[in-house]
C-alpha cells in the first residue's frame, strides 16, 4: 500500500511570491491534515479536509488556504510568501472514526520550503 | 483545551543506555495516546500507540504505558542504539478539535552517542 506522496519535496521561493503543495493521501483514506513544523514553534495544524470540506482550521492568516479534491488528493497555498514561512510542511492522512481507526495519523516526508 | 506536554530536550546517551522520555497529557475526554518518531530529513512515523488506560504499546524495543491516574504515556527502552538518534514527539487524538486531529507535544531530541 503506497504511503502519503507529497510533492515537491524542496522549494526556494523568495518574499512575495505564492507557492502551492500537493498531497495524495493512503488509498481510502478521506481526510487530509496539514502541519507546519518549523524550529521554534514545532508542529503547528493548518487545516483538514474531509469530502472536499474543510472541517478544521488551525491559527493561521488568510494567506494560508487548501483545498481537497474528489480523489482526496489535497493541495495547499500561500500567498505572498514571507521569511518566517520558512518550514517543513507535512501532509497526513487518515480514516475517520467510526471505521476503527484510533486516530493514527500517516505522514508524508513533508515538503520544505525555504523562503529567501 | 486538551495538551500535551514531553521532557525539553535534548538528550544526549551513550549506546545501551537506558531511555525514558516523559510526557504528560490533558484531556477532558478519553484520547488515545501516540509516539511518533522522526528521523532526521523525514516526516513523522508512527512508534507505538495506547487507546485506553493501562494498555502498553510496544515497537522496535519502545514501551509506553498509557497511566489515566497520572496522566501520563512515558516512552522508555531499555538498551538504546546510535539508530535511535531521532525527534520523538508524544501526542494524543483530538477528533475534529480546533488544533487538529493529533495534539503533538514539543518533541525531544535524542542523540545516541558509540
Amino acid at each position: 500500500k503506497a504511503g502519503v506522496t507529497q510533492t515537491p519535496r524542496y522549494l526556494i521561493k523568495t518574499r512575495g511570491q505564492q507557492v502551492t503543495l500537493s498531497c495524495s493521501p493512503i488509498s481510502g483514506h478521506r481526510s487530509v491534515s496539514w502541519y507546519q513544523q518549523t524550529p521554534g514553534q514545532g508542529l503547528q495544524f493548518l487545516f483538514e479536509y474531509f469530502s472536499e470540506t474543510q472541517r478544521n482550521k488551525g491559527n493561521f492568516p488568510g494567506r494560508f488556504s487548501g483545498r481537497q479534491f474528489s480523489n482526496s488528493r489535497s493541495e495547499m497555498n500561500v500567498s505572498t510568501l514571507e521569511l518566517g514561512d520558512s518550514a517543513l510542511y507535512l501532509c497526513a492522512s487518515s480514516s475517520l472514526p467510526g471505521t476503527g481507526n484510533t486516530g493514527e495519523l500517516f505522514f508524508g516526508e513533508g515538503s520544505r520550503l525555504t523562503v529567501l | 483545551g486538551d495538551s500535551v506536554t514531553q521532557m525539553e530536550g535534548p538528550v544526549t546517551l551513550s549506546e545501551e543506555a537506558f531511555l525514558t522520555i516523559n510526557c504528560t497529557y490533558t484531556a477532558t475526554g478519553y484520547p488515545s495516546l501516540f509516539w511518533y518518531v522522526q528521523y532526521p530529513g523525514e516526516g513523522l512515523q508512527l512508534l507505538l500507540k495506547a487507546t485506553k488506560a493501562d494498555d502498553k504499546g510496544s515497537n522496535k524495543g519502545f514501551e509506553a504505558t498509557y497511566r489515566k491516574e497520572t496522566t501520563s504515556f512515558h516512552l522508555e527502552k531499555g538498551s538504546v542504539q546510535v539508530s535511535d538518534s531521532a525527534v520523538y514527539f508524544c501526542a494524543l487524538s483530538d477528533y475534529g478539535g480546533s488544533q487538529g486531529n493529533l495534539i503533538f507535544g514539543k518533541g525531544t531530541k535524542l542523540s545516541v552517542k558509540p
